[in-house]
């Protein structure tokens, strides 16, 4: 299995500027998640998707954020615009059924840097 | 919500040594406590678990115990080694939600 895939694993662009980032769950996962890690707020849940479904959004930090999973093996993390402060390593990570049956597995991350 | 607290932030051994980290939750109806290990650079993996029937677990240098009345539950390594420097997280959860993660212990092991 090639794990939890995420791309682009860097990503440098200009603030106002729209940025995506991809992830493809583990096969078989029935639950995504996105979590932001910065050294100040460590690691920050974002969203978490199960069967394809958001099932909390209260971490996205403000309506420049969107996520979405259009299928099982697929989800975005969009910000429109991006500013300096939503630099960070953007994580995305998946678990069979629920987080607590067999652990959470993640990505590689994607490092976004936003001049 | 679950509020996870980890302490201590960083942590600083000599090799051989013992190293503790602790943490606390704070939602009684949690039963799902993982500790990840995540080195410079790389992603958080997953280390070792418990779940909230269980006291205690052991996998050779490494060992977790969970206390369900004064909701805490702690990393044990023991004759570390400068492979075991990284940040430790422990996360803690209840069926059906998300793993809500402690902000980390730097973990320094000296030869």
């Amino acid at each position: 299995d090639a794990g939890v895939i995420q791309s682009p694993r860097h990503e440098v662009t200009e603030m106002g500027q729209e940025v995506t980032l991809r992830c493809k769950p583990i096969s078989g996962h029935n639950s995504l998640f996105w979590y932001r890690q910065t050294m100040m707020r460590g690691l920050e849940l974002l969203i978490y998707f199960n069967n394809n479904v958001p099932i909390d959004d209260s971490g996205m930090p403000e309506d420049r954020f969107s996520a979405k999973m259009p299928n099982a093996s697929f989800s975005t993390l969009k910000i429109q615009p991006s500013e300096p402060r939503d630099s960070a390593v953007y994580f995305c990570a998946s678990s069979p059924d629920r987080a607590d049956v067999l652990g959470q597995y993640f990505g590689p991350g994607t490092r976004l840097t936003v001049t | 919500g679950e509020n996870v607290e980890q302490h201590p932030s960083t942590l600083s051994v000599q090799e051989g040594d013992s190293a503790v980290i602790k943490c606390t939750y704070s939602d009684s109806a949690s039963n799902y406590f993982p500790w990840y290990k995540q080195e410079l650079g790389k992603r958080p993996q997953l280390i070792i678990d418990i779940r909230s029937n269980v006291g205690e677990k052991k996998d050779q240098r490494i060992a977790v115990t969970l206390n369900k009345t004064a909701k805490h539950f702690s990393l044990h390594i023991t004759e570390t080694q400068p492979e075991d420097s990284a940040v430790y997280f422990c996360a803690a959860n209840q069926a059906g939600t998300a793993l809500i993660f402690g902000k980390g212990t730097t973990l320094s092991v000296s030869s």
